[in-house]
């Protein structure tokens, strides 16, 4: 059974700040790795969506790094926000359902 | 276009009564799932439909769990004897064809059992 674990659990930084979010699952056999973004009491917003074949995925600030053999996937944020504070989950695509880690709770303070 | 709609947005129930919460997909969307999420935990997956039927079921908890999708478009998700352990956020998400297609997710019905 696919496991997805995201590290750290909870992340605080001031404003400005480049960070790095961690993500690692224990089957390689996936289609593709999804990173979300949760506001508190609000639902998915997807960021970024690296298919299996694809090293990395950039939009604006974000980029996802995707190293199926391994088992691991990065998002890097630059130059964080306060507008970035959110919850950030990791997804990964297998046979018929996806999977979640429990996600990074991000504050940016100003 | 409109993306994945869930209704109610919030349910509060008693104990030991049956639920029902609704999906509307993206139009032409033939992929949907279902998931729940507790406080503080990333969504678990439930069920995934293909079309009418279901593809994979292997996620829901027990036989109080129950999903439909008669037309390949709405789904609706019931909750049979509830209990105060299925309070979470039920969310549902669509894609175009299935696996490898990007999932688009609704706002959620948060289930509040009392």
């Amino acid at each position: 059974k696919q496991e997805v674990t995201q590290i750290p659990a909870a992340l605080s930084v001031p404003e400005g700040e480049n960070l790095v979010l961690n993500c690692s699952f224990t089957d390689s056999a996936i289609y593709n790795l999804q990173w979300f973004r949760q506001d508190p009491g609000k639902g998915l917003t997807s960021l970024l969506l690296i298919q299996s074949s694809q090293r990395e995925q950039t939009s604006g600030r974000l980029n996802a790094s995707l190293d199926k053999s391994s088992g691991r996937s990065t998002l890097y944020i630059a130059a964080s926000q306060p507008g970035d504070s959110a919850t950030y989950l990791c997804a990964v695509e297998g046979n018929n359902d996806m999977r979640f880690g429990a996600g990074t709770r991000l504050t940016v303070k100003p | 276009g409109a993306g994945v709609s869930q209704t109610p947005s919030n349910k509060v129930t008693e104990k030991g009564k049956y639920v029902e919460l609704r999906c509307d997909p993206i139009s032409g969307h033939t992929a949907l799932y279902w998931y729940r999420q507790s406080l503080g935990q990333g969504p678990e997956f439930l069920i995934y439909f293909q079309g009418t039927g279901a593809a994979d079921d292997s996620g829901l908890p027990n036989d109080r769990f129950f999903a439909v999708r008669p037309e390949g478009s709405v789904s609706t998700l019931k909750i049979q004897r509830t209990e105060r352990g299925d309070s979470a956020v039920y969310l549902c998400a669509s894609s175009p064809s299935g696996s490898g297609d990007e999932q688009y997710f609704g706002p959620g019905t948060r289930l509040t059992v009392t």
